[in-house]
Order: structure tokens, then C-alpha cells, then sequence
């Protein structure tokens, strides 16, 4: 069950430079995408997230593109920096008709930022 | 800055124990959640709760499983009878009742069944 898909396990990224982190999802259902944080033996860190009525978001550093047809987004980082280097978790919801939905998670990508 | 708080941080049992893991979510959230992640593995939902009762469980959730709300603050989840593919991570999520609000979690409880 690969609702949620994040297809590169790693990435190392020059500091001061751009990461990009991407995620596709094949539930139609879904609409509000979020990005989580992890550090090792930490919970997920709320990031950035992204409803399906935009396609972008951005806030600070971190810029999150949805596409819906192609049913990708991705997560901007820029510029890089060493306190980035974490794993990456995309994650999906549909909308209940009130309060919060369970979230679907990709496998995460491991960010590395190479002084 | 309000935060979801787990304890114990790691816990180690014997298969065939019960076990109780505790969460104290955001003081002014109405959802609550139980996810886990298997070395390794994406992190999986469990279980949501709203207003003392469930409101969607996975598969993953069977009767070995349960989740209470025993008072205003704390949240746990039971496992009755422990099994080894049970060793994970579990982590505790809670949220406020609006639509596509965030979840937030907390740093997480290691279970390891021996």
C-alpha cells in the first residue's frame, strides 16, 4: 500500500544550496500535504503543509509546489543549511467532514547538508 | 511553546506482557492519535480518538490494542498481550478540530519486546 511515495532514500546538498525533497501520492482522495522533520529518536517536526486548492506555499526557507495532475509535490529548501540535514516525511490527508483526518506517510528521505 | 509529551521514552518487555504507553497531548486539542514506526519502515497511523470514543482505526489496531482517556490530560494506549513484531516506535499525534489542521507529535516511546 504505496499511497504515498517518496522515491529518492537520500540526497546530499552543498551547503548555502538548494534541496529539493519529493513526494508523489496516487490516493485522489487526498487533499492537505504536509512535510515533517526527524531527527533520530525524535518525533516528526511539523514543517510546512500545503492544501490542494494552492500550489504553493512558502514560508521562510522552506517553499512547498503541489502539483495535482501529476499528483507530486516537492519541498523547496533554500538556501541549506548544516542544522537541515534531518529526514524529510511527506505526508497526506483527506478532508473528514470536520476535525482531523489520519495522515499517510512516505518512507522519508534523509537530507544530508555537506559543509 | 506548547508540546505533546511521551512517557516512558523507551520501554523494554517481555512478549506476553501488557504494556501501557502514555501521552499528555496539546492541552486545547480534541483529536488524538497513535501512530508507530517499525525500524526502518514509514511511520503508520494506529488509532484516532475523539470526544472518549474512536474515531478510525487501522488494521494494524486489534484487539490486543486498546486507547483510553482516563482523565483530562492523558492518553494511552495498551497493548495487552505484547508480541514481537510489536517492537517499534510509537508515537503520540494530537490536533484541533479544524479541517486540515496540523497534527503534532511527540518525541516518541521504544517499545523493544524481547
Amino acid at each position: 500500500d504505496q499511497q504515498v511515495k517518496q522515491n529518492s532514500p537520500s540526497l546530499s546538498v552543498q551547503e548555502g544550496r538548494i534541496s529539493i525533497l519529493n513526494c508523489d501520492y496516487t490516493n485522489s482522495m487526498f487533499d492537505y500535504f504536509l512535510w515533517y522533520k526527524k531527527y533520530p529518536a525524535e518525533g516528526p517536526t511539523f514543517l510546512i503543509s500545503i492544501s490542494s486548492i494552492k500550489d504553493k506555499n512558502e514560508d521562510g526557507r522552506f517553499t512547498v509546489f503541489l502539483n495535482k495532475s501529476a499528483k507530486h509535490l516537492s519541498l523547496h529548501i533554500v538556501p541549506s543549511q548544516p542544522g537541515d540535514s534531518a529526514v524529510y516525511f511527506c505526508a497526506a490527508s483527506g478532508t473528514a467532514n470536520f476535525g482531523n483526518e489520519k495522515l499517510t506517510f512516505g518512507t522519508g528521505t534523509r537530507l544530508t547538508i555537506i559543509p | 511553546e506548547p508540546e505533546v509529551t511521551q512517557t516512558p521514552s523507551h520501554q523494554v518487555t517481555q512478549m506476553g506482557q501488557e504494556v501501557i504507553l502514555r501521552c499528555v497531548p496539546i492541552s486545547n486539542h480534541l483529536y488524538f492519535y497513535w501512530y508507530r514506526q517499525i525500524l526502518g519502515q514509514k511511520v503508520e497511523f494506529l488509532v484516532s480518538f475523539y470526544n472518549n470514543e474512536i474515531s478510525e482505526k487501522s488494521e494494524i489496531f486489534d484487539d490486543q490494542f486498546s486507547v483510553e482517556r482516563p482523565d483530562g490530560s492523558n492518553f494511552t494506549l495498551k497493548i495487552r498481550s505484547t508480541k514481537l513484531e510489536d517492537s517499534a516506535m510509537y508515537f503520540c499525534a494530537s490536533g484541533t478540530l479544524a479541517v486540515q489542521e496540523t497534527q503534532y507529535f511527540g518525541p516518541g516511546t521504544r517499545l523493544l519486546v524481547l
